[in-house]
């Protein structure tokens, strides 16, 4: 009830288009999804977070669609550049209080030029 | 805003000697610090969460006397590998959260820790 699953394991996506990657979970407690983004060598940066209050989050190029009732949300990226070319880990906070996050397994994009 | 700096980014060391890693949060002030644990092309595996001032929480499955938490001040948390093995080598990452629990967590860019 704690996982967060998330698809899928690996992405390549054309130069100007959109990758989507999605992720579900189970505890209807959680009430904190971020998404991170992981370059090789290098620690999570936070991408875009929403709460569960809200159907959709845009910041630029990224947004994340919520599904409540489904519990799923998805992070579509618009545009993807090579740049994009990450790891992009999708998460959830514990309640109560958020103490922990639990993360996706991971999706790793490319984007070709 | 919301730097956490991580030292060091790189160890090499012979078995058995322990290794300090730091995690300091620049710009602001951390309540709580998270110490996970990444295998390459797998997720981060949360190890243990420390407020400052308390004992560290470790996750199931974790040896505490193996890997020791301080969490001293609220800018300093450390990570200390004692008797470190090779199989403990691994990408160890810190993250750091201020004020209310459902802030983002922060990450360091991580220490590779290569045990000969």
């Amino acid at each position: 009830q704690q996982q967060v699953k998330q698809s899928p394991q690996s992405l390549i996506v054309q130069k100007g288009g959109i990758s989507i990657i999605n992720c579900a979970y189970e505890n209807t407690a959680f009430d904190y999804f971020p998404w991170y983004q992981q370059f090789p060598g290098k620690g999570p940066a936070l991408l875009i977070a929403i709460r569960p209050d809200v159907s959709e989050k845009k910041e630029g190029r990224f947004t994340i669609s919520f599904n409540k009732s489904a519990k799923q949300f998805s992070l579509h990226i618009m545009d993807s550049q090579p740049g994009d070319s990450a790891t992009y880990f999708c998460a959830a906070s514990v309640p109560p209080g958020g103490f922990k996050t639990i993360f996706g397994a991971g999706t790793r994009l490319f984007v070709k030029a | 805003g919301a730097v956490v700096s991580q030292h060091p980014s790189w160890v090499i060391c012979k078995s058995g000697t322990s290794v300090k890693i730091e995690c300091r949060s620049l710009d602001f002030q951390a309540t709580t610090m998270f110490w996970y644990r990444q295998f390459p092309k797998q997720s981060l595996m949360l190890m243990a969460t420390s407020n400052e001032g308390s004992k560290a929480t470790y996750e199931q499955g974790v040896e505490k006397d193996k890997f020791l938490i301080n969490h001293a001040s609220l800018t300093l948390s450390t990570l200390t590998v004692t008797s470190a093995h090779p199989e403990d080598s691994s990408f160890y990452i810190c993250s750091a959260r201020r004020g209310q629990p459902n802030q983002p967590q922060h990450f360091g860019d991580g220490t590779r820790l290569s045990i000969l």
